[in-house]
């Protein structure tokens, strides 16, 4: 199956500052990559995904960069504010039904 | 909108003891999914369901087992708890059209074995 890593586990920035993500997949099939944030208590959520055939997604703060060759994708969280303090989960999908997900990067924003 | 809702929210279970979690959604998706979620591992694939009446073993399936009897409800069943499904269990599902879509996830089953 899939695997997927996920670094760092957990990252602490300071309010204003930007977060950054890595996740780096093993399946050259996989051809869909979410993003999910999950809160306390919640179920995640999705906040951004990238599909093979494009290299980069922006959605005002959060960017997604796909490395394709490389196997390697990441999420850019720009300008961090504290409603941005959550866990991250990267995720890959391939020619199937199924998500595989990274382990997860608990983000903290400072105030 | 309620999206997916599972059933219970908390639950402590005695070792070997069964119980079965509801996960209903009325979003009309074809494919539905059991995660275990643990400390440091993500969520990991228990079974899926890609239609009504069809299952399939995920990652992590032994120790449990599913139905998808009706569309709307994918049934997480566990004969004979043990502490190692001490754990937060997450439902979700993903429309039929096409592969590359958003997954709805529940609120989240939080199950203790004692």
């Amino acid at each position: 199956g899939e695997n997927v890593e996920q670094h760092p586990s957990t990252l602490s920035v300071q309010e204003g500052d930007s977060a950054v993500i890595k996740c780096t997949y093993s399946d050259s099939a996989s051809n869909y990559f979410p993003w999910y944030k999950q809160e306390l208590g919640k179920g995640p959520q999705l906040i951004i995904d990238i599909r093979s055939n494009v290299g980069e997604k922006k959605d005002q703060r959060i960017a997604v960069t796909l490395n394709k060759t490389a196997k390697h994708f990441s999420l850019h969280i720009t300008e961090t504010q504290p409603e941005d303090s959550a866990v991250y989960f990267c995720a890959t999908q391939s020619n199937d039904y199924k998500l595989s997900f990274g382990a997860g990067t608990t983000v903290t924003v400072r105030a | 909108n309620a999206g997916v809702t599972q059933t219970p929210k908390f639950r402590v279970l005695k070792t070997g003891q069964s119980m079965t979690l509801l996960c209903a959604q009325d979003m009309n998706h074809e494919y539905m999914y059991w995660y275990r979620q643990d400390p440091g591992m993500g969520l990991r694939l228990i079974h899926y369901s890609v239609g009504e009446g069809t299952t399939a073993k995920g990652e992590v399936p032994d120790g449990y087992n599913v139905s998808r009897l009706k569309k709307q409800n994918f049934l997480l069943g566990l004969e004979s708890a043990a502490p190692s499904q001490t754990s937060v269990y997450f439902c979700a599902s993903r429309p039929g059209t096409a592969m590359n879509t958003e997954a709805f996830f529940g609120q989240g089953t939080r199950l203790t074995v004692v």
